[in-house]
């Protein structure tokens, strides 16, 4: 049981190039969740999904697009890089509520730095 | 909408001594209450929640926390830490949305 698994662990990317970070759960997780980590900003949700094929945007979903086409997958799209998008990038994943699903599990983080 | 504060963004302390990390939300529904710690270079890993119950939750690695809903604090604590306490650590609210607090640096010093 993998958990919570993400690819790339590091990037960096020139301004205006284009990448995609991949997410995957082993756990038959409903809900996916796209977060970035800046110092002293704690996580900001960029976007979430709460089942295969839906998508919603969080507090910071500017610059970034989701796709969620496998219930085990959740790709978070940058179309084209800007420096201030040089964060570390955490997905994360938790059952609905309904299931009693309320904490979520988290990958090890994606570093990604835009020159 | 709801929001985490956490009061202190660094905390040192020595080894073996007690430690108390603060976290108060705001919240105008039912809420759920968790701690989350990240040691360096990894994801988030959940300490302890509080759902409903007694109020006093334990979690792993020693750690307790105790929902005041008066105060609408949930503080955590250990009574003696270790060096590989060392970490940072998130307090993390789910109402309507899941917020995280901006986190504590705990530097545990030999």
């Amino acid at each position: 049981n993998a958990g919570v698994t993400q690819t790339p662990k590091f990037r960096v990317l020139k301004t205006g190039q284009s990448m995609t970070l991949l997410c995957a759960q082993d756990m038959n997780h409903e809900y996916m969740y796209w977060y970035r980590q800046d110092p002293g900003m704690g996580l900001r949700l960029i976007h979430y999904s709460v089942g295969e094929g839906t998508t919603a945007k969080g507090e910071v979903p500017d610059g970034y697009n989701v796709s969620r086409l496998k219930k085990q997958n959740f790709l978070l799209g940058l179309e084209s890089a800007a420096p201030s998008q040089t964060s570390v990038y955490f997905c994360a994943s938790s059952y609905n509520a309904r299931q009693g699903g309320h904490e979520q599990y988290f990958g090890p983080g994606t570093r990604l730095t835009v020159t | 909408a709801q929001s985490v504060t956490q009061l202190d963004s660094q905390v040192p302390v020595f080894e073996e001594a007690p430690v108390e990390l603060r976290c108060n939300y705001s919240s105008s529904v039912s809420v759920y209450l968790f701690w989350y710690v990240q040691y360096p270079n990894q994801g988030l890993q959940l300490l302890l929640k509080y759902l409903s119950g007694s109020t006093l939750v334990k979690g792993i690695n020693g750690f307790e926390a105790e929902f005041n809903k008066s105060q609408t604090s949930f503080h955590l604590r250990k009574p003696s830490v270790h060096i590989s306490d060392t970490a940072e650590y998130f307090c993390a609210v789910r109402g309507q949305n899941f917020v995280f607090g901006p986190g504590t640096r705990l530097s545990v010093l030999p």
